[in-house]
């Protein structure tokens, strides 16, 4: 099985970095996702991590060190509409995925 | 443009009640996915499929069954439903090939009296 673990909260103020930290236990891992929902939303994928190291997308970047069990999300520039619940998500090694309980991030203006 | 839609947007229902929950995708996806999401508990997977007529216990399939009997059609059903089933349901897909992605309708938020 798998769990993993995320900050409940993030606030942040527009323009600002923030990091969102994903540790994960698992038996069988292949790669660590991450999903943005807003509130009445549905979940939307942002990235994926297969590999140790940095992936970019635009204002959004993930991170994965498969030796620490540890990714994150980083969110840059931030803007109001980046106000959401934030998702890591492991894959393992059937392919479905385990999401973390997930981090809502506020941002302030 | 990807869809993943479901059949209520808001449900209510009596306990005891049967309660079927359906999805589909356009996609001509091979996998589909029945979650549960719950404040503080995240999504929990309770079945899925990876192909037609197939099914696969996720992690909380207690009180649950699926159907699928068509490709882009999954069904998740109630057999008698009870209140610790008041949740957010949502049914996802994805490509067997690109298999990180996941595509997620909007829920069904099932109320059970």
């Amino acid at each position: 099985g798998q769990s993993l673990e995320q900050p409940s909260e993030v606030t942040a103020v527009e323009g600002a970095i923030v990091q969102i930290n994903c540790t994960y236990q698992t038996s069988g891992f292949y790669g660590l996702s991450w999903y943005q929902q807003h509130d009445g939303g549905a979940p939307t994928f942002l990235s994926y991590n297969a590999l140790d190291g940095l992936e970019e997308t635009g204002r959004f970047s993930s991170f994965l060190s498969r030796s620490d069990s540890y990714g994150y999300l980083l969110l840059q520039e931030l803007q109001m509409k980046d106000s959401a619940s934030y998702f890591c998500a492991a894959s393992g090694s059937a392919r479905q995925l385990t999401f973390g309980s997930g981090t809502q991030l506020t941002v302030l203006p | 443009d990807v869809k993943v839609t479901q059949s209520s947007r808001y449900l209510v229902k009596r306990t005891g009640e049967k309660v079927f929950l359906e999805c589909v995708q356009d996609m001509d996806h091979e996998n589909m996915f029945w979650y549960r999401q719950d404040p503080g508990l995240g999504l929990r997977l309770i079945y899925f499929s990876y192909d037609v007529k197939m099914k696969e216990k996720g992690d909380i399939p207690e009180g649950y069954s699926v159907s699928r009997e068509k490709k882009e059609r999954f069904s998740l059903i109630l057999e008698s439903a009870s209140t610790n089933q008041t949740s957010m349901y949502l049914c996802a897909s994805r490509d067997r090939i690109v298999s990180y992605e996941q595509y997620f309708g909007p829920g069904t938020r099932l109320t059970v009296t």
